[in-house]
């Protein structure tokens, strides 16, 4: 069984700060690496894609990863109250079915 | 674009009665999952097509969960009889393959009591 890990926190960071939000997984073959939002009583939402060892940087956002420890993060840089929510690491099964392994998120709390 | 559709929203039952969710995916996505998010956990996987056929039922409760997807399109999920542990968002999503971004519908929440 793959496992994706993540502190489930709750993470409170100030308005303005930066947020770091951590994931390690146990398949040392995977390749597709998410970084899904969801709010309170809505559904996931897919706000970044990692696919090589490095950074990608969208806005405000800047996911990083590294295969060879396994951990893959999320910055969020002037982090704003609406970015409160849930941030689920979610890692890509390479074994021939076409699904996706979730951790069980980290609760972050933007205080104003 | 319209994204993925899921009824009921929201649904009490009792324990031992049945339910069932309705999922339409996105327009062209031959890739239909359902997932199970118990409070305060991620989403885990219970089932995955493939246009009409299952790719990946390994986690779905077969003795009492059961889903198809007759036409290729729109699914559903049944649950019969009820557990109180069953109580979790049915989440369903969808993607066009494989290897591409799976969108989620807003999910139909369930409380079993």
């Amino acid at each position: 069984q793959k496992e994706v890990e993540q502190n489930s926190g709750p993470l409170s960071v100030p308005e303005g700060a930066i947020a770091s939000l951590n994931c390690t997984y146990s398949d040392r073959g995977s390749q597709s690496f998410f970084w899904y939002r969801q709010y309170s009583g809505k559904s996931p939402e897919l706000i970044m894609s990692i696919y090589s060892n490095g950074d990608k940087e969208d806005g405000r956002f800047t996911a990083q990863l590294n295969k060879a420890s396994q951990y893959v993060s999320l910055l969020i840089r002037d982090s704003q109250p609406s970015d409160s929510a849930t941030y689920l690491c979610a890692v890509f099964d390479q074994t021939g079915a076409n699904n996706l392994f979730f951790g069980t998120g980290t609760r972050l709390t933007v205080i104003p | 674009e319209a994204g993925v559709a899921q009824s009921p929203r929201y649904k009490i039952i009792e324990k031992r009665q049945s339910v069932a969710f309705w999922c339409n995916p996105i327009s062209g996505h031959a890739t239909l999952y359902w997932y199970q998010q118990i409070l305060g956990q991620g989403p885990k996987l219970l089932i995955q097509f493939q246009n009409n056929g299952v790719v990946d039922d390994s986690q779905l409760p077969k003795d009492r969960f059961s889903a198809e997807r007759l036409k290729g399109v729109d699914s559903t999920l049944k649950i019969q009889p009820a557990k109180l542990e069953d109580s979790a968002v049915y989440l369903c999503a969808s993607s066009l393959g494989y290897g591409n971004t799976i969108y989620f519908g807003e999910g139909s929440w369930l409380t079993v009591v």
